[in-house]
């Protein structure tokens, strides 16, 4: 089966910065999302990988490790707005083709504190 | 430069009545998914359409529920005789040329009473 791990809760200082990891079990791999989400909205795009390594992306940063099934999204000089959750998505790869459906974890709630 | 909408953002069925739920996806985007979360759970994948075709609905009950993408107009999402379970915010998310970015709407959060 597919299966996403990711913690729970997590919780930061302001201006500090923060890991959330997210690990992945599939058959196969066809890309790796990171999403914010804050409380009553949609969730909004930070991040795409599909192949091993670091994307920056501002104060955003993603890691993939195919060979591990391990991801983790970087945030630096955090900021109260973001207070949020983070959702690790991994594309469904038993698809392929155009299919775009999605599988996620649970979410991570980010608390950023003063 | 509209966004995926999605209407009404907030829905409150009686049990037993019929919820329908309405995407338009960003223009020029073809490919619609919808997606259901439920309260302390994640995203789960409900359908994937394209104009007048169901792709994928592996995601989708198999009772009560139905999903089209008509050639003119909006993805509708009907839920049928709603029960209390139903309740959840529906996403739908739209896809362009790019490989990656799925732009979502604004959710519709139904609540059955």
């Amino acid at each position: 089966g597919q299966n996403i791990d990711q913690p729970t809760e997590m919780t930061a200082t302001e201006g500090a910065i923060v890991q959330i990891n997210c690990t992945y079990q599939t058959s196969g791999f066809n890309g790796l999302f990171w999403y914010q989400q804050h409380a009553g909205e949609a969730p909004t795009f930070l991040s795409y990988n599909v192949l091993d390594g670091l994307e920056e992306k501002g104060r955003f940063s993603s890691f993939l490790s195919r060979s591990k099934g391990y991801s983790y999204l970087l945030l630096k000089e955090l900021q109260m707005k973001d207070s949020a959750s983070y959702l690790c998505a991994v594309r469904d790869p038993a698809r392929g083709g155009n299919n775009r459906k999605l599988i996620w974890g649970l979410g991570t709630s980010l608390a950023v504190n003063p | 430069n509209a966004g995926v909408m999605q209407n009404p953002r907030h829905l409150v069925r009686r049990r037993g009545q019929e919820a329908r739920l309405r995407c338009s996806p960003m223009k020029g985007h073809s490919h619609v998914y919808w997606y259901r979360q439920l309260p302390e759970e994640g995203l789960k994948f409900m359908v994937y359409l394209q104009k007048e075709n169901i792709i994928d609905e592996s995601g989708m009950p198999k009772e009560r529920f139905s999903a089209e993408f008509p050639k003119e107009g909006p993805s509708i999402l009907r839920i049928q005789q709603v029960v209390r379970g139903d309740s959840a915010a529906y996403f739908c998310a739209s896809y362009g040329t790019a490989p990656s970015e799925a732009f979502f709407g604004q959710g519709t959060r139904l609540t059955v009473v």
